[in-house]
């Protein structure tokens, strides 16, 4: 069965230090995978996501940025943190050719507070 | 216009009731839809899938009205274990990515 991790699960950071965040999927090969930000009581904001190794697509302009340097690795970072930073990130991954449906699957998140 | 719109709650909801949601879409080209649940701090799970006219999973029913472009969530003898937060997901055929409403919060009071 397919699991994914996010790590870590809360972080305190002070404005201008630099930030970063990793998933990782096990139990399956070339899956989408997705970066959303959920602030405190909203809906949930699609960051970056990825189809393949190398391939990141922008949702939103902003200071962070999306790598993924191994088929089951995300890694959301930034240079510089700003207070609105602040929020629950979540990764997400999701099956590729189904043809059909994208259903995605989440992991535990990480709860991120700039201060 | 948002593109998936849900009516926010709260619903408070008495044990053992039962309770719908609706939500819109407004993209025609959305061909499957999902129903997640997210509790306070935690990830989004998904709950059910739809892809046709409906589905039900145990006292979970979903329906969808392409005509009208609205979704439906029913719960059935509702328990205090389905407190959370319901969010109604389209997806266009062949995009990789889903369009999520904001929520709709449900109590259920003992």
């Amino acid at each position: 069965s397919q699991t994914i991790h996010q790590w870590p699960a809360t972080l305190v950071q002070p404005v201008g230090s630099p930030l970063s965040l990793e998933c990782t999927v096990e139990g399956t090969s070339n899956p989408n995978l997705y970066w959303y930000r959920q602030a405190a009581g909203r809906g949930l904001q699609l960051l970056f996501y990825s189809v393949g190794i190398g391939q990141i697509s922008s949702e939103v302009p902003q200071n962070l940025s999306a790598s993924r340097p191994q088929d089951r690795q995300f890694i959301l970072s930034s240079k510089k943190l700003l207070l609105s930073d602040s929020g629950f990130y979540l990764c997400a991954w999701s099956l590729t050719g189904t043809g059909y449906s994208y259903e995605q699957y989440f992991g535990p998140g990480t709860r991120l507070t700039v201060t | 216009r948002k593109e998936v719109e849900q009516d926010p709650g709260p619903f408070n909801v008495p044990e053992g009731a039962t309770v719908a949601f609706n939500c819109t879409y407004s993209n025609s080209a959305s061909q499957s839809f999902f129903w997640y649940r997210q509790d306070c701090r935690k990830e989004p799970k998904l709950l059910m899938s739809v892809y046709s006219s409906g589905n039900e999973d145990g006292r979970f029913t979903a329906q969808l009205n392409r005509a009208s472009q609205y979704i439906s969530l029913l719960i059935r003898d509702s328990k205090l274990s389905d407190s959370a937060t319901y969010l109604c997901v389209a997806n266009v055929f062949g995009n990789e990515k889903l369009t999520f409403g904001t929520g709709t919060r449900l109590t259920i009071i003992p």
